[in-house]
Order: C-alpha cells, then sequence, then structure tokens
C-alpha cells in the first residue's frame, strides 16, 4: 500500500462546476500537507499548503485536512478550463521527517 | 529570476550510454532534488542534497549518481543507461525547513531505447 493514495482520474467537469480532489494517507505523523499544480509537459507548482487540520482559503481555493481521518481534499469553486491540469498532493512533518511524500496525483479537465 | 533551470529539455539515448542532466536554480536555497515522475506513480525521490557539500539516497537511487557542484547547480548523472531509466526528471529546490516547500523545474524527457 503507497503511503499516500490518490485517485488518478481523469475528472471530467462542465465549467463552473465545483471540484473536488482527494487524497488519503497512513502516516500520522505528517502535518504540513500541500497541493501542486502540474500542467502539461511542465513542473509542478506549489499551489497551497495547510499546517496540521482545518481549512484554508485562496480565491477559489479551499484547502481542507482532516487528520482524524488521515484525508486531505482541495476544492475548486467556479471552475475553469485553464484549471485544466493535474493535481498533486504532497506531505511532510513530524517524525516523517521534511522529505516531501507525493501522491500519485489526480488528472482534472475542465470543459467549456 | 529564472527560477529553477534544466538541461536538456529533452533527450534519446541508447542502452548502455551515459549522459548527465544538469540543473542551477538562483533563489539562494540550500537543498535541491531529483524526482522522476512516471504514469500513475507521481514523483520518486531519486536522490536529495540538504545542503552544499552533500547528497543522500532517496527512495529510487539505483542507476544514477549526483554531484552538488556548488549551492545553485546540482547534477544527476546516468552512467549506463536502461530502458526503466525512461521517464521525466525533475530538478527542485527548497530551504529546509520543515514545510520544506520545494520549487521545480521545468522538466527533461528521457527516453532510453
Amino acid at each position: 500500500q503507497k503511503e499516500v493514495e490518490q485517485d488518478p482520474g481523469p475528472l471530467s467537469v462542465p465549467e463552473g462546476a465545483i471540484v473536488s480532489l482527494n487524497c488519503t494517507y497512513s502516516n500520522s505523523a505528517f502535518q504540513y500537507f500541500m497541493w501542486y499544480r502540474q500542467y502539461s509537459r511542465k513542473g509542478p507548482e506549489l499551489l497551497m499548503y495547510t499546517y496540521s487540520s482545518g481549512n484554508k482559503e485562496d480565491g477559489r481555493f479551499t484547502a481542507q485536512v482532516d487528520k482524524s481521518s488521515k484525508y486531505i481534499s482541495l476544492f475548486i469553486r467556479d471552475s475553469q478550463p485553464s484549471d485544466s491540469a493535474t493535481y498533486l498532493c504532497a506531505m511532510s512533518g513530524g517524525n516523517a521527517g521534511n522529505m516531501l511524500t507525493f501522491g500519485g496525483g489526480t488528472r482534472l479537465m475542465v470543459k467549456p | 529570476n529564472a527560477g529553477v533551470t534544466q538541461t536538456p529539455k529533452f533527450q534519446v539515448l541508447k542502452t548502455g550510454q551515459s549522459m548527465t542532466l544538469q540543473c542551477a536554480q538562483d533563489m539562494n536555497h540550500n537543498s535541491m532534488y531529483w524526482y522522476r515522475q512516471d504514469p500513475g506513480m507521481g514523483l520518486r525521490l531519486i536522490y536529495y542534497s540538504a545542503s552544499e557539500g552533500t547528497t543522500d539516497k532517496g527512495e529510487v537511487p539505483n542507476g544514477y549518481n549526483v554531484s552538488r557542484l556548488n549551492k545553485r547547480e546540482f547534477s544527476l548523472r546516468l552512467e549506463s543507461a536502461a530502458p526503466s531509466q525512461t521517464s521525466v526528471y525533475f530538478c527542485a529546490s527548497s530551504e529546509p525547513n520543515d514545510r520544506n516547500e520545494q520549487f521545480f523545474g521545468p522538466g527533461t524527457r528521457l527516453t532510453v531505447l
């Protein structure tokens, strides 16, 4: 079993939809939770990070962490075709050290 | 600022050939990393350098060597390329804090025939 699991998709939604992307993990020591966005044939870029449990909002994006369930989510409101990309979750911290552990990524397609 | 740059962007090798992938960062970061990305596998750490003068193995180091040339540059060498090393290679850099926010380069697409 992988340490961080992520549905690979693809997830196809119409423009304007609310998108929910999720990761589950097994290491309860993780404390920092990140979402990276990767456009086709580009390197990943950091979208959001959250420390420990709770929510964080940035424009149309909301990151949510539930440490009790070992489950994190990224919500995208009013999705746009420009949001079409692969979204990777990543985690670090605690006795897991500061190395990032990545999920496999979910490919999102937002259709006009 | 260019951020993290990688050369070359694309490369095709024959089995047994060698090559070096170059990476440079201009953010004055202490830590640098090499990952490979394969379909469905996410990013897997090959080697990293926590600071200038140090290197350590990651999850999948076999068949690779690295050199931290100076604070800016971190190279990855394939001594005898194998088809299993066909992948997209990403270099990243960060400050070595708990959060470890990493900044990635554009990647090198390598095909080994």
